[in-house]
């Protein structure tokens, strides 16, 4: 199956910087999405995003389905923007694989 | 739009009992549901895909005896935890592709189960 890596496993911020936050997949892709877990275990969607650009406020994303891969950029982060970020793409309709994700600590 | 429910939210049984978790769909109709399973600190891995009105499709290496799913209709798919053990404690999350979507998923608070 597809294999799905993302980058860094951890981050840790001081309030109001910049990050990316890097997923890289094995094989093609159908969709892309990008969820954030927040403390409680609810996944919230970010972006739904199989190619291309999207943003969203202080977030967006892009795809780059040729190559493999996708970003999310996250500006002036807040400590609400702690959490852990998941990618999950799927090449089989409706069949999403997750990475690892990425622990993003914000610090006031 | 696109709100997911979950119920209970969290439970905890004696070893040997069977434990039912509910998924519904609140304002869209899902063909689709899936079934995951996270351990801390862990991914999700999914369980199970779960299509209205016919058998779940489990993945490699989950118990379909163990892990009974229906899903009855539209909007309501059930996973049933049966003689549950302590190895079974975890998180479970339900997610739902709206029918005719582009298979956007959209996921439940999930259910923490513990078995003592």
């Amino acid at each position: 199956g597809i294999q799905v890596e993302q980058s860094p496993p951890d981050l840790i911020l001081q309030e109001g910087a910049n990050s990316t936050l890097r997923c890289n997949f094995s094989d093609s892709v159908n969709n892309l999405q990008w969820f954030h877990q927040n403390p409680w275990g609810q996944l919230i969607n970010l972006f739904y995003i199989p190619s291309g650009t999207k943003q969203n406020g202080r977030l967006s994303a892009t795809t780059v389905a040729t190559e493999r891969y996708s970003l999310l950029y996250i500006s002036s982060s807040q400590t609400t923007d702690s959490g852990v970020y998941f990618c999950a793409p799927d090449t089989n309709a409706g069949k999403s694989t997750f990475g690892d994700g990425t622990t993003l600590t914000v610090k006031p | 739009g696109a709100v997911v429910s979950q119920h209970p939210s969290w439970v905890i049984c004696k070893s040997g009992t069977s434990v039912k978790i509910e998924c519904r769909s609140l304002d869209f109709q899902a063909t689709t549901m899936f079934w995951y399973r996270q351990f801390p600190k862990q991914s999700l891995m999914l369980m199970a895909t779960s299509n209205e009105g016919s058998k779940a499709t489990y993945e490699q290496g989950v118990e379909k005896d163990k892990f009974l799913i229906n899903h009855a209709s539209l909007t309501l798919s059930t996973l049933t935890v049966t003689s549950a053990h302590p190895e079974d404690s975890s998180f479970y999350i339900c997610s739902a592709a709206p029918a005719g979507g582009v298979g956007e998923q959209f996921f439940g608070p999930g259910t923490r189960l513990t078995v003592l």
